[in-house]
């Protein structure tokens, strides 16, 4: 089966651009999660989505925004993008909203 | 407000030498998991384990064992016998269990070199 994937896999974009990114997450899961992760660091909670609705929400500003489809598949859109944006963005899926959670590759975003 | 801190930023070891990743953690719930996951340097993820705050038992699977010590807040991950290919970041991260709004925090991670 195949894992949790991610597109794009890399991004460069410029301040004040808009992003979206895209998950598709493994069969069968109906949860997902998004995190950002900077170097060095752990990651940073910013969504989940269980059965198409919001579960959580993490410490991010309302330039995040997220959906689930009826596919299960997810975006995060980032809008009117800042240099402190630049990160690695990890989608995770799982079966259930406090399950293990399954990880994708990641989308590398880059902001210039 | 949850935290989870592994205080090791960096350990190295040689080839079967023994080594414990420490995770100390905080949290308001009374209930709750902690997880351990790994990342090897090709990126991707690996689930290790998920333990329910209710159960205290220590658990091995193979060279892996975890210690969780309620009453210290600690779940400690230890390798035994560790091989090259257990170098890897580790994460510890912990989800509450009941509630409606769901936030899981996750450690900084430990990186683990293994030397040959």
């Amino acid at each position: 089966d195949a894992g949790v994937t991610q597109s794009p896999t890399h991004l460069i974009k410029t301040r004040g651009q808009h992003v979206t990114l895209r998950c598709s997450p493994i069969s069968g899961h109906k949860s997902v999660s998004w995190y950002q992760q900077v170097l060095g660091q752990g990651p940073q909670f910013i969504f989940q989505y269980y059965e198409k609705e919001e579960r959580g929400r993490g410490n991010f500003p309302d330039r995040f925004s997220a959906r689930q489809f009826p596919n299960y598949s997810s975006e995060l859109n980032v809008n009117a993008l800042l240099l402190g944006d630049s990160a690695l963005y990890l989608c995770a899926s799982s079966l259930g909203a406090r399950a293990e959670q399954f990880f994708g590759p990641g989308t590398r975003l880059t902001v210039l | 407000a949850q935290k989870v801190t592994q205080a090791q930023t960096e350990i190295s070891v040689v080839e079967k030498e023994d080594v414990t990743l420490d995770c100390v953690y905080e949290t308001r719930d009374t209930t709750y998991y902690l997880f351990w996951y790994k990342q090897p340097p090709s990126g991707e993820w690996v689930f290790l384990i998920r333990r329910n705050s209710f159960d205290e038992q220590n658990e091995i699977s193979g060279r892996y064992s975890w210690n969780f010590q309620k009453s210290t807040s600690s779940f400690n991950f230890t390798i035994t016998a560790s091989q090259v290919v257990d170098s890897a970041v580790y994460f510890c991260a912990l989800n509450p269990q009941s509630g409606g709004s769901y936030i899981p925090t996750f450690g900084r991670g430990t990186s683990l070199i293994v030397h040959p």
